[in-house]
């Protein structure tokens, strides 16, 4: 079945260390997305990607960086300068359409003590 | 630039009553309008969505929803919920002809469905 695999389901890590998520899909979909979700404040876009080796910021990019060296791969990296990174990360893809739904993996829960 | 507002944060209703999760939106240009609901611990999944066209939008799992241009919403609702609808319910809003990358998430309405 087609789908969107995100990697780990949970991970902890110690403050200053940096730490990569793993988002897979083969849905062959061209756009890939980076959602982080915190309680009461729904999603917010970090990243996004139309097509390989091109990505752009989403609104709250600081503290994130990714790649999109092959189209079916999108990982994102959560760095020490992120201020507040415990939070659920979520990851999608779509046509690269404006009316095609996004499809999301089921997420990466991360927490940094 | 678009926006959503969800006016109600937790809806509680019992098992086998109708349900209505209220969506608002602002937008300069005309939209397409999405619901999604996410189950604990998992990722989001599309009940229904608005491109065009008849204004009554049919879903999966019985839901429905209404897209209302004059009064800007995409009210969601059931006539009849079970205890699996208990779920966080997000409605979203792009912009036609601004892809995806601007859709936008409204902060989510919690159902919890008792017996």
């Amino acid at each position: 079945d087609g789908g969107i695999t995100q990697s780990p389901k949970y991970l902890f890590r110690k403050e200053g260390q940096n730490v990569t998520l793993s988002c897979e899909q083969n849905l062959n979909h061209d756009a890939m997305y980076w959602y982080r979700q915190d309680p009461g404040q729904g999603l917010r876009l970090i990243y996004y990607s139309q097509i390989v080796n091109d990505f752009q910021k989403g609104d709250i990019a600081e503290g994130y960086s990714v790649s999109r060296e092959k189209k079916e791969s999108f990982p994102l990296t959560v760095t020490s300068a992120q201020k507040n990174p415990t939070a659920f990360y979520l990851c999608a893809s779509s046509q690269d359409r404006g009316n095609s739904p996004l499809h999301f993996g089921n997420g990466t829960r991360l927490t940094v003590t | 630039a678009q926006s959503v507002t969800q006016l109600d944060s937790q809806v509680p209703v019992f098992e086998e009553a109708p349900v209505e999760l209220r969506c608002n939106y602002s937008s300069s240009v005309s939209v397409y309008l999405f619901w999604y609901v996410q189950y604990p611990n998992q990722g989001l999944q599309l009940l229904l969505k608005y491109l065009s066209g008849s204004t009554l939008v049919k879903g999966i799992n019985g839901f429905e929803a209404e897209f209302n241009k004059s009064q800007t919403s995409f009210h969601l609702r059931k006539p009849s919920v079970h205890i699996s609808d208990t779920a966080e319910y997000f409605c979203a809003v792009s912009g036609v002809n601004t892809g995806f990358q601007k859709l936008v998430f409204g902060t989510g309405t919690r159902l919890l469905v008792s017996p």
